[in-house]
């Protein structure tokens, strides 16, 4: 049962557009969720978070917004520049568990 | 200077083998982790250690036997290895157990053949 999922696979952007990358969660009690930034042959990199209480957090190109009605967040990245290209995870915690639950990621490809 | 470290990076190995990857961070974290990342990509946590103690530890096969000889590592053993076991296992820490961003190695590629 996947309680995170990132439904498109895949997201090709021009540089100097935004990309804007979704997730949707099942589990209501996750209070704290993550997105992380994944290049090839390395370690999931953690990029910007967002605790339920909030709807909205930024730091810099990428805003993360947080809409608990739907049980969904996405992450934008504005400007998007070609270092952006990678793979990017969502995560969620909270409830009756300390586990950080992960969503399958999308592969974000920036061209000039 | 590397946060989180593990070694070895690459590993291919033969069915049956018992292999071993150690996992060291210099945050000063509390809690320790291994997750695991298959053919599919799906990233799920294996075990998680809090201060050398065992808190959590998924369905996975008793062959895999963690080890936390003190808060600033884990390594983990694997005994009898399957081709199934092929996939990238990653350590992690974070400062405690809950709301805590987690930090993630760089992963270790094992292949068993």
């Amino acid at each position: 049962d996947q309680q995170v999922k990132q439904n498109s696979p895949s997201l090709s952007v021009q540089e100097g557009r935004i990309s804007i990358l979704n997730c949707d969660y099942t589990n209501s009690m996750f209070d704290y969720f993550l997105w992380y930034k994944k290049y090839p042959a390395e370690g999931p990199t953690f990029l910007i978070s967002i605790s339920s209480i909030k709807d909205k957090n930024e730091d810099g190109r990428f805003t993360v917004f947080l809409n608990k009605s739907a049980k969904h967040l996405s992450l934008h990245i504005v400007p998007s520049q070609p270092g952006d290209s990678a793979v990017y995870f969502c995560a969620a915690s909270g409830g009756d568990t300390d586990k950080l639950i992960f969503g399958t990621g999308t592969r974000l490809q920036v061209f000039p | 200077d590397t946060a989180v470290s593990q070694t070895p990076k690459y590993l291919v190995t033969q069915m049956g083998n018992d292999k071993s990857i150690k996992c060291e961070q210099n945050l000063g974290h509390d809690t320790m982790y291994w997750y695991k990342q298959d053919s599919k990509k799906f990233l799920k946590i294996m075990f998680s250690y809090n201060n050398k103690e065992l808190i959590i530890n998924e369905t996975v096969p008793n062959r895999f036997s963690p080890k936390s000889p003190d808060k600033a590592h884990l390594n983990l053993h694997i005994n009898s290895l399957e081709l199934g076991d092929s996939a990238v296992y990653f350590c992690a820490s974070s400062q405690g157990l809950g709301t805590y961003t987690i930090y993630f190695g760089e992963g270790s590629w094992l292949t068993v053949v």
